[in-house]
């Protein structure tokens, strides 16, 4: 199995929007809505974003929004902030009933 | 508030053994499955599968079959990843995760990490 499709890197400046892409096919992506995203910042562990497509957890910003269609899911960071800097996962639930992750996207603020 | 909380760095040899820790606190342990998370410096993050910790049963993503055992101590709350054989491949920071109530295939609560070198 190979990692979902991110672009490794993505800037943007304070207050701009900005959205991170998550390729994969019929077999993960497309076919579940169990669609994830991580936010991991040098040194820490990742932070649970988005879950199941379009759901924040509790105390995540509404900054914050996920989307898909077809076997593309999107991250959207509106309002960009310096400290949304940092990378992005995605994840997704596949049929083999494994998780999958994106190779990961490094978002700069300008 | 959920917790977990992983052991120390551990630095080992070619073809030794480590066994990293995760300890769970603030919720109850059966009821959520755990994930293990391998992340080479500079790389990104690979699930490594997960253990059922209400059977204990493991299931073993593809790559991380044969050398990698996930394991459990039910009475004390904790999961263990065991990697036998190790060589320079091996060499990342491990995670171990669960879901959270409601969230289904996302790790919600993650532990700090777990470095794991492996050098002559």
């Amino acid at each position: 199995q190979s990692a979902l499709t991110q672009p490794a890197s993505l800037s943007g400046s304070p207050g701009q929007s900005i959205t991170i892409s998550c390729t994969g096919t019929s077999s993960d992506v497309g076919g579940y809505n169990y669609v994830s995203w991580y936010q991991q910042h040098p040194g820490k562990a990742p932070k649970l974003m988005i879950y199941e497509v379009n759901n924040r957890p509790s105390g995540i910003s509404n900054r914050f929004s996920g989307s898909k269609s077809g076997n593309t899911a999107s991250l959207t960071i509106s309002g960009l902030q310096a400290e949304d800097e940092a990378d992005y996962y995605c994840s997704s639930y596949t049929s083999m009933s494994t998780w999958m992750f994106g190779g990961g996207t490094k978002l700069t603020v300008l | 508030q959920a917790l977990l909380v992983q052991s120390g760095s551990e630095l080992r040899k070619p073809g030794a053994s480590v066994k990293v820790s995760c300890k769970a606190s603030g919720y109850s342990f059966t009821y959520y499955g755990m994930n293990w998370m391998r992340q080479a410096p500079g790389q990104g993050l690979e699930w490594m599968g997960w253990i059922n910790t209400n059977t204990g049963d493991p299931t073993y993503a593809q790559g991380f079959t044969g050398r990698f055992v996930f394991s459990l101590d039910k009475s004390v709350s904790t999961a263990y990843l065991q990697i036998n054989s190790l060589t320079a491949e091996d060499t990342a920071v491990y995670y171990c995760a669960r879901e959270g109530s409601g969230i289904t295939a996302a790790a919600r609560d993650w532990g700090q990490g777990t470095l794991v070198t492996v050098s002559s």
